[in-house]
């Protein structure tokens, strides 16, 4: 089958790093995802690794590796804003599996 | 960016009626659609993988007598939920993939509350 871990909550104050961890033991990996939800709406997508190494895109920057079965978010400059849920999420075997979903509260 | 879209936004139904929710592609063909379920404070839980012109893949413990999913065109994907029951309460979020050449996204619909009286 399939897990993923993932902490449950982190908090930071604004201007901070955060760094979200993401465990998985699957079969058939293809990739592994990040998504961002807030309360009451629907999650939207953050980025992709499909290979070992860093993504970045603006702010956020994901890191994946292969064999390690880890990877991770990083936020960075943390505005009030990215107070939400993070999500990771595994692609294999045509579907997507997510983690519990951490909750990132940013403080003043 | 690709858009999904999800017809009702919300819905309160009584217990013992059936509710059909719509997922559609609206700039892009999906071949497949995923459902998946969420409960409050929760994670998504992959209901089914929708696939146009064949039967849906349910995960383990989810009904398909309960949950009939339809994908009827490359665009649409309807999920009804029959003899809904107060526990069938939930927040239902459809997502369909667009593969493409260096990444791999799914983008979601706004999602359908269900509530259950």
């Amino acid at each position: 089958g399939q897990s993923l871990e993932q902490p449950s909550e982190v908090t930071a104050v604004e201007g901070a790093i955060v760094q979200i961890n993401c465990t998985y033991q699957t079969s058939g990996f293809y990739g592994l995802s990040w998504y961002q939800q807030h309360d009451g709406g629907a999650p939207t997508f953050l980025s992709y690794n499909g290979l070992d190494g860093l993504e970045e895109t603006g702010r956020f920057s994901s890191f994946l590796s292969r064999s390690d079965s880890y990877g991770y978010l990083l936020l960075q400059e943390l505005q009030m804003k990215d107070s939400a849920s993070y999500f990771c999420a595994v692609i294999g075997r045509g579907k997507l599996q997510f983690g519990a979903g951490t909750q990132v509260v940013v403080t003043p | 960016g690709a858009v999904v879209s999800q017809h009702p936004s919300r819905v309160i139904c009584k217990s013992g009626t059936s509710v059909k929710i719509e997922c559609r592609s609206l700039d892009f063909q999906a071949t497949t659609m995923f459902w998946y379920r969420q409960f409050p404070k929760q994670s998504l839980m992959l209901m089914a993988t929708s696939n146009e012109g064949s039967k849906a893949t349910y995960e383990q413990g989810v009904e398909k007598d309960k949950f009939l999913i339809n994908h009827a065109s490359l665009t649409l994907s309807t999920l009804t939920v029959t003899s809904a029951h107060p526990e069938d309460s939930s927040f239902y979020i459809c997502s369909a993939p667009r593969i493409a050449v260096g990444g791999n996204e799914q983008f979601f619909g706004p999602g359908t509350r269900l509530t259950v009286l």
